[in-house]
């Protein structure tokens, strides 16, 4: 059974920095692209960053270019994501989700975690 | 990378059927078949109902259906039932690699 599960989240003052996780089981997580999504209280989704299957491309949203940074380990099947910089608008449930198998389809993500709230207040 | 546009809202009775629809331009939803549909229950994950247009993942029901037209795609609801009462998310694969969110249309069924 694929599951992804997202730690890290909590509170933490405009301005500092947090790094989420994304323990990853139940396939072979080194073969698949993987992301960051955020949805911010009572507000719609937002794609955040995606990282290939080696980690050799890498693409962000404009807005958080500079801030956010993705990583995986695929020798520990997990994702990463370090924010810089925080501000209260990136208060937000953070998910990651998997791209689907290889060579099936584009542009869409199968599965997903349960997320983890960021809070960014003084 | 602007958001695509959908209604905030639709509702409709149960066995009847609903269209949302998601607009954007050809640098996205009207350029590349790679467009999507998720539905998200209060306080749940997303789930991903359509892929690629008209695609459905095993397991999702074919009361879902999705198409595009131009720089507009549409998911049909057939059938409603109560446990369709959600909120619905289209996204679109961009030319830049990037992808791109509606605002999300809140089902209602009466």
């Amino acid at each position: 059974e694929v599951q992804l599960v997202e730690s890290g989240g909590g509170l933490v003052r405009p301005g500092g920095s947090l790094s989420l996780s994304c323990a990853a089981s139940g396939f072979s997580f080194s073969t698949y692209s993987m992301n960051w999504f955020r949805q911010a209280p009572g507000k719609g989704l937002e794609w955040v960053s995606s990282i290939s299957s080696s980690g050799s491309y890498i693409y962000y949203a404009d807005s958080l270019k500079g801030r956010f940074t993705i990583s995986r380990d695929n020798a520990k099947n997990s994702l990463y994501l370090h924010m810089n910089s925080l501000r209260a608008e990136d208060t937000a449930v953070y998910y990651c989700a998997r791209d689907p198998p290889p060579v099936t389809a584009i542009g869409c993500f199968d599965y997903w975690g349960q997320g983890t709230l960021v809070t960014v207040s003084s | 990378q602007s958001a695509l546009t959908q209604p905030a809202s639709v509702s409709g009775s149960p066995g009847q059927s609903i269209t949302i629809s998601c607009t954007g331009t050809s640098s996205d939803v009207g350029g590349y078949k790679y467009v999507s549909w998720y539905q998200q229950h209060p306080g749940k994950a997303p789930r991903l109902l359509i892929y690629e247009v008209s695609n459905r993942p095993s397991g999702v029901s074919n009361r879902f259906s999705g198409s595009k037209s131009g720089n507009t795609a549409s998911l049909t609801v057939s059938g409603l039932q109560a446990e369709d009462e959600a909120d619905y998310y289209c996204s679109a694969y961009t030319r830049t690699s990037t992808v791109v969110f509606g605002g999300g249309t809140r089902l209602t069924v009466l």
